[in-house]
């Protein structure tokens, strides 16, 4: 069984600081690495695309790593603002099919 | 250019019943894959289609298939429906779903409820 998961489920961080979560992933038959920021009642908006072991991004004052070899990614963000508030999603993709982690669901509070 | 085009948002349906679902993917992106998210879940990977023919597939019952139209365009079909059918369908398309730097967009989904 393939398991995606992240942590933590939920996240109350105040305007302002920064913050960051996890997102482990089957260190085999590594394809890619998806982060996805999902607002409600909107769709799932892509961040991030990682495909090779040590990639680093970056969008703003969003950013992630990669550690295909351990099989975990990190999320980071600097200096949270009320519109970072969404759900964060991961997915790893193995070529035929792509798993979705359960997501982290951040609050900011002002 | 147009996002991804899901119809119809909402739907209502009674257990024994069939639906069927359409996405209308970003022009040019050949790539169409559907999941399916319920309470609780991430999503779940359903298939994907690709020029016509399902290149993925999910593990879910045979109730569920799909296919793609030549002008991309993707249908996913539920039959005998059952209450725990009831979720949020979304689709995603990509310009090639076996190149991961292209990405996936998303839309807005179906929120299925069979009754």
């Amino acid at each position: 069984i393939l398991n995606v998961e992240q942590s933590p489920q939920s996240l109350h961080v105040q305007e302002g600081d920064s913050t960051n979560f996890t997102c482990s992933f089957p260190s085999s038959n590594f394809y890619a690495l998806h982060w996805y920021r999902w607002e409600t009642a909107k769709s799932p908006e892509a961040l991030f695309v990682m495909t090779l072991n040590g990639d680093e991004k970056k969008k703003g004052r969003i950013s992630a790593t990669l550690n295909t070899k351990e099989g975990y990614s990190y999320l980071y963000i600097k200096g949270s603002q009320p519109e970072d508030s969404a759900t964060y999603l991961c997915a790893f993709d193995r070529d035929d099919k792509i798993i979705f982690g359960k997501g982290t669901r951040l609050h900011i509070l002002p | 250019k147009a996002g991804v085009t899901q119809t119809p948002r909402y739907l209502i349906k009674t257990r024994g019943q069939q639906v069927t679902l359409s996405c209308s993917p970003i022009s040019g992106h050949r790539s169409v894959s559907w999941y399916q998210q319920t309470p609780g879940q991430g999503l779940q990977f359903l298939f994907e289609y690709f020029s016509e023919t399902q290149r993925n597939k999910g593990n879910f019952p045979g109730r569920f298939s799909g296919r793609q139209f030549s002008n991309s365009r993707s249908e996913m079909n539920v039959s005998t429906l059952e209450l725990g059918d009831s979720a949020l369908y979304l689709c995603a398309s990509s310009l090639d779903g076996q190149n991961p730097s292209y990405g996936y967009t998303f839309g807005s989904g179906t929120r299925l409820t069979v009754v």
